[in-house]
């Protein structure tokens, strides 16, 4: 079954804590992003990839820190430095021809006790 | 990017066709229309997308007008399933790379039994 898989669906963090979502692909995509979404908000990027050992920043990169060692993995650490990290976190890939399709994965609640 | 513009909300009764507009006066000539779709606490879906005519597949059909200032979606026989929000993105490239999706609030749209 090919696409995007995001693990865990739901985490639960202490506050000072840093923590690591996973973001996997298969669909030997070039690109692959991070988004986060607050309650009854669209999607704001924090990093994207365009290829393998570079990332740059997106809107909301403040707190986030991300690594780009393989093509299909592109995770995304929360670190303690982020304010609210309490989100849904989405990740998507695409590839980099005029006219590719994001798509997206099915997400990872993040809740920060 | 160009900025959209959607309706917040619009009903629908099931089994009729669902048209969702969206406004994009500032669209310039390279930048794609795509429209995804996100049921609560799940990835946003890929709808479909186009760039100048009009295009159709299982899912929907998209209708962009002459001017390319605006477009409808258009679900031919909506379900209770398709109760979800709707965004609509118009997408550019630069600097040879894909840059990610600036999503707006959306439409919710709400299928009536």
């Amino acid at each position: 079954d090919g696409g995007i898989t995001q693990s865990p669906k739901y985490l639960f963090r202490k506050e000072g804590q840093n923590v690591t979502l996973s973001c996997e692909q298969n669909l030997n995509h070039d690109a692959m992003y991070w988004y986060r979404q607050d309650p009854g908000q669209g999607l704001r990027l924090i990093y994207y990839s365009q290829i393998v050992n570079d990332f740059q920043k997106g809107d909301i990169a403040e707190g986030y820190s991300v690594s780009r060692e393989k093509k299909e993995s592109f995770p995304l650490t929360v670190t303690s430095a982020q304010k609210n990290p309490t989100a849904f976190y989405l990740c998507a890939s695409t590839g980099l021809a005029y006219g590719d399709t994001q798509y997206f994965g099915p997400g990872t609640r993040l809740t920060v006790l | 990017d160009a900025k959209t513009t959607q309706p917040t909300s619009m009903d629908c009764a099931e089994g009729r066709a669902a048209n969702l507009p969206c406004n994009h006066s500032t669209i310039s000539g390279n930048e794609y229309v795509y429209w995804y779709r996100q049921i609560h606490s799940q990835g946003p879906q890929y709808i479909i997308h186009g760039l100048k005519n009009n295009e159709t597949n299982e899912m929907a059909s998209l209708i962009i007008t002459e001017d390319r200032k605006s477009s409808t979606l258009i679900l031919p026989h909506a379900t209770l399933r398709d109760t979800a929000v709707y965004y609509c993105i118009v997408r550019g490239y630069s600097g040879g790379g894909a840059d990610g999706l600036t999503f707006g609030k959306g439409t919710h749209l709400i299928i009536q039994p």
